[in-house]
């Protein structure tokens, strides 16, 4: 059984660069989520989408993030223009009900 | 926001050793579930709870929803050098939404 896919896995970009991460979810889940997870704040949820749907958004750092969910199979997480503090990993999981399985993550470097 | 108190924060043991780590919260949670996180992978569920006072065992891990709805625990016995990650409690506040609330983790070191 294919997981939650991410790509891409590492990610090195300069300051003020777009960002582009994406997401696969499992087949069948309806519900997803992006996570970013730093040592200083932990796990962090940003947003999750139901149905394709966001539910919540409200752990979105600033308008320089956005994410969507153009249907069930896919989803992307974009930052507009990447600072050296968005430098984290950022995971995505799907669930069905309420256990989240989660992807390998992308770990993004902004210098 | 809400938080879930997660202790100890690290763990050294030996391997062979029983190991034990809590979540706590002053909230109610509906579900709990049991996360184990290796360096460069993302965290992987190992045990989801359900009902208050549930005791569940996934092999050598053994893990209980709190009969208060506050907290829950995770054993692990007999530890192995593979046991060594941080490891993530998370609940679920209300039924009506798939949000999990996260723990700090408790990282997890064993020695042989």
């Amino acid at each position: 059984d294919a997981g939650v896919i991410q790509s891409p896995r590492h990610e090195v970009t300069e300051m003020g660069q777009e960002v582009t991460l994406r997401c696969k979810p499992i087949s069948g889940h309806n519900s997803l989520f992006w996570y970013r997870q730093t040592m200083m704040r932990g796990l962090e949820l940003l947003i999750y989408f139901n149905n394709n749907v966001p539910i919540d958004d409200s752990g979105m750092p600033e308008d320089r993030f956005s994410a969507k969910m153009p249907n069930a199979s896919f989803s992307t997480l974009k930052i507009q223009p990447s600072e050296p503090r968005d430098s984290a990993v950022y995971f995505c999981a799907s669930s069905s009900s309420y256990e989240q399985y989660f992807g390998p993550g992308t770990r993004l470097t902004v210098t | 926001g809400q938080q879930l108190n997660q202790s100890p924060q690290s763990m050294f043991i030996q391997e062979g050793e029983d190991v034990s780590m809590n979540c706590t919260s002053s909230s109610i949670f509906n579900t709990w579930l049991w996360y184990k996180q290796e360096p460069g992978e993302g965290p992987v569920l190992l045990i989801a709870l359900y009902k208050a006072g549930e005791l569940t065992s996934n092999g050598r891990l053994t893990a209980q929803f709190g009969i208060t709805r506050k907290d829950s625990f995770l054993n692990i016995s007999a530890s192995i050098p593979s046991d060594v990650g941080i490891y993530f409690c998370a609940g679920q506040l209300a039924y009506n939404t798939d949000k999990l609330i996260f723990g700090t983790g408790t990282r997890l070191q064993v020695f042989p």
